[in-house]
């Protein structure tokens, strides 16, 4: 039970690059949520799916895409990726269980 | 929408004494309020919650009271150990839309 997984790790980008973060959860939770955290900022939301088939923008979506391509997984796409777009992104699967993360610097 | 506004931002305590972090929240149908530890460079995991149909809840040295009239809820963790050097999110949440508003932090360092 590996709860929630996200890949890659790390990236480096140049700005206007595309990359597309991958998340999946193995609890069967209907909910999966993308944040962003910055610096004195906390976490922010970005997209969420409140069940296999919707998603929703949260306090920050511009820049960002999402896909929930079945219950078990929700990837976040970046189409031209902006310095402001450095940051860390967590997926978080129900309102209680976060992934690792993936730390994203864009050049 | 919601706000969520955190107090204090940094928390400094002797080890063995108490810390309390408070929350306000603007939104009177919130209804769900989760607080978080994140450890430097780890994700946040989720520690106690609380619903709205309950005042206090305790987990051993943590306890969160919840004060719906004032909307505001607290966080107290007795006796810190080192260990509890951490960063606190509080939350709060109408749980039928299913979207958590986050607190901006307190950094607690609790010193030997």
């Amino acid at each position: 039970n590996a709860g929630v997984t996200q890949t890659p790790k790390f990236q480096v980008l140049k700005t206007g690059q595309s990359m597309t973060l991958q998340c999946a959860q193995d609890m069967n939770h209907n909910s999966m949520y993308w944040y962003r955290q910055d610096p004195g900022m906390g976490l922010r939301l970005i997209y969420y799916s409140a069940s296999e088939g919707t998603t929703d923008k949260g306090e920050v979506p511009n820049g960002y895409n999402v896909s929930r391509l079945n219950k078990r997984e929700f990837s976040l796409r970046l189409e031209s990726a902006a310095p402001s777009q450095t940051s860390v992104y967590f997926c978080a699967s129900s309102l209680k269980y976060f992934g690792p993360g993936t730390r994203l610097l864009v050049l | 929408g919601e706000n969520v506004e955190q107090h204090p931002s940094t928390l400094s305590v002797q080890e063995g004494d108490s810390a309390v972090i408070k929350c306000t929240y603007s939104d009177s149908a919130s209804n769900y309020f989760p607080w978080y530890k994140q450890e430097l460079g780890k994700r946040p995991q989720l520690i106690i919650d609380i619903r709205s149909n309950v005042g206090e809840k305790k987990d051993q040295r943590i306890a969160v009271t919840l004060n719906k009239t004032a909307k505001h809820f607290s966080l107290h963790i007795t006796e810190t150990q080192p260990e509890d050097s951490a960063v606190y999110f509080c939350a709060a949440s109408i749980e039928r839309y299913s979207t958590l508003t986050f607190g901006k932090g307190t950094m607690l360092l609790v010193s030997p």
